[in-house]
């Protein structure tokens, strides 16, 4: 298993530039979510996903937009780019427990993407 | 607000003493308590969950404490090593709905031989 992956590694974009950043993961999981990590802030909850078909917002949505079309894909959009979203972003999975309550289920997550806004 | 706090200072050890990592939480009530350890350049992987009914939880040379009453988790490592070095990042549940973590800023960890 591939576990959680993710597209492109790096990228550059001048200001303005739209962007889609794709994560894949093949563990079946339902819940899917994009972070994004700056120097001293921690990981910061972008958008997630319960469910195919399904996305909200979570902390920091402004700027982002996200969907969910397949069960393994959840896809990360920048309509215009700010060099303030300058920033690693990263994507995570988990499963539910039994009867749908979610038990505390670790996170999977992908290797990042290193995002640059000039 | 919701809050949490990690040391941001690296903590600096010497190899075979044990690790003490600090998590502070302020206006949450979290159900359970996760620790992460990230490597540079990559993204974080889990290590140990506790819940809030739960004082301790050990894997390996991993103990992890929880005191909803001080509103702390303690992490530590035991008998370090320089494999050990890493940012270590402790995440709360806040909202039940969607299996939400917050995450704190992590502490950076160096053991050295």
């Amino acid at each position: 298993n591939a576990g959680v992956t993710q597209t492109p590694k790096f990228r550059v974009l001048k200001t303005g530039q739209s962007m889609t950043l794709l994560c894949a993961q093949d563990m079946n999981h339902e819940y899917m979510y994009w972070y994004r990590q700056d120097p001293g802030m921690g990981l910061r909850l972008i958008h997630y996903s319960v469910g195919e078909g399904t996305t909200a917002k979570g902390e920091v949505p402004d700027g982002y937009n996200v969907s969910r079309l397949k069960k393994q894909n959840f896809l990360l959009g920048l309509e215009s780019a700010a060099p303030s979203q300058t920033s690693v972003y990263f994507c995570a999975s988990s499963e539910i427990g039994p009867s749908g309550f979610v038990l505390g289920n670790e996170q999977f997550f992908g290797p990042g993407t290193r995002l640059t806004v000039l | 607000s919701q809050k949490i706090e990690q040391n941001s200072e690296a903590l600096n050890i010497q190899e075979g003493k044990t690790a003490t990592l600090t998590c502070n939480y302020t206006n949450y009530s979290p159900a359970y308590l996760q620790w992460y350890r990230q490597d540079p350049g990559r993204g974080p992987v889990f290590l140990l969950l506790i819940r809030e009914n739960e004082k301790e939880k050990r894997k390996e040379r991993l103990k992890v404490t929880f005191d909803t009453t001080l509103k702390q988790s303690l992490f530590h490592i035991t008998a370090s090593q320089p494999a050990d070095s890493a940012t270590y990042l402790c995440a709360l549940r806040g909202e039940a709905a969607g299996n939400k973590l917050t995450f704190g800023g992590g502490t950076r960890v160096l053991v050295k031989p």
